[in-house]
Order: structure tokens, then sequence, then C-alpha cells
């Protein structure tokens, strides 16, 4: 079992749609990061979150600490949504900032 | 852009060969982290560094090794290269606090590296 689950693995939505994406790890945790992958390859860094919620634009990431659990919300969806994403946690157990990567989940936003 | 860049941007190798990808950190960052992703696949953690001192390595063989310089770029060096190590391999610089955890990490474009 990996210690980070996304699911679903494939999503695909309407514009305009609200999406949610979950991730649940198995390891104690010291931050988690929303990671945003499009086609090529580049990375960028959504949220970084070790408590609560946070919001940017249309898109918000939760975390349950307790239930291991967060999740990330797309409110009003579009087609240039359309790419991974990849929930990351950083395990309390290990030294730097090094990083456990979910599987990812691929969205399509049809127009 | 993130600042982060990596060089180069595909490469084409054969079994057997070695090869060498570099990543230029972001300004004012003094960690990198290398990740290796297969096709369909999240990033696996390959190592780190800190300083120019490893600093954490994932679960790869010793043919995987790694240099961070002075201004912080990094090298990550691969020798008899294997088809499974075809792979997008990912580099990302953050920056730590002595001893401690650091920031936000920022993801280079990645070298796209296919082995015949």
């Amino acid at each position: 079992k990996n210690e980070v689950e996304q699911s679903p693995q494939n999503l695909t939505a309407q514009e305009g749609e609200f999406i949610t994406i979950n991730c649940s790890y198995s390891v104690g945790i010291s931050a988690l990061h929303w990671l945003q992958q499009h086609p090529g390859g580049g990375i960028v860094s959504l949220f970084m979150l070790s408590s609560g919620k946070k919001k940017h634009g249309r898109l918000i990431a939760t975390i349950n600490i307790q239930e291991k659990h967060s999740s990330l919300h797309i409110t009003a969806s579009h087609p240039r949504d359309s790419a991974v994403y990849i929930c990351a946690v950083r395990s309390e157990e290990t030294s730097g900032s090094r990083l456990t990567f979910g599987e990812g989940t691929q969205l399509t936003v049809n127009p | 852009e993130t600042g982060v860049t990596q060089s180069p941007t595909h490469l084409i190798k054969t079994r057997g060969q070695q090869v060498t990808l570099r990543c230029s950190s972001q300004s004012g960052h003094n960690t990198v982290s290398w990740y290796q992703q297969a096709l369909g696949q999240g990033p696996q953690f390959i190592f780190q560094y800190y300083r120019e001192e490893e600093n954490g390595r994932g679960n790869f063989p010793p043919r995987f090794s790694g240099l961070q310089f002075p201004n912080y770029s990094s090298e990550l060096n691969v020798n008899a290269l294997e088809l499974d190590d075809s792979a997008l391999y990912l580099c990302a610089s953050s920056r730590a606090a002595s001893g401690g955890l650091a920031d936000t990490q920022y993801f280079g474009p990645g070298t796209r590296l296919t082995v015949l």
C-alpha cells in the first residue's frame, strides 16, 4: 500500500462544475503539498498545508490531520484547469524536505 | 516560471552509458531534491542535498549519485544506464534554515531521459 493514495485516478468534468480530488496518507506528516503538472512535465506548487484550509483564486485546499486526509477543490472549473494534480507529503520522520508523492489525478475539463 | 532550470530538456542514451543531468536552483535556495517520474506515475524521491552534503536518499542504487556545488546548483549522475531508467527527472529547490525544515519546493521543468 502506498503511503499516499489519491482518488479518483481520472476525472472528467464539464466546464463550470465543482471538482474535488482526495488524498489520504498513512504516515505522520509535517506538511502536505498539492501540485499541478501539465503535459510536458513542469510541476507547479499550488498549496503547502499543515492544518486547516487555504484558498487561492478558484482553488481551495483543506486538511484534516486527525483523519490523515486532504482535499483539493476547484470551483467553476475551466478547460485550462486540465492537468494532473498530485498530492505529496513531507513525513515528520525524515529530515529536510523530502516529499512522498501520490500517483496523481488526471483532470480533464471539457468546454 | 519558478526560477529553477534544468538541462538538457531531452536526452537519449543507450544501455550501459552514463548520463549527467544539471539543475540550477532558484536564487537564495540552499537545498536541492531530485526525483524520478516514470510515465503515468508520481515522482519518486532519489536524494536531497543541503549545503553541498547529501541529506537523505530514497530507494535508488548507488549508480545514482549527485553533487551540489557552492553556488547550490546540482548534478545527478547515473552510471550503467538501464532501460528502466527512462523517465522524467525533476529537481526541486528550496530554502532551509540551519537544521530546520525547508520551505516550499520549486520544481524545474524536468529532463526527459530515454534509454534505448
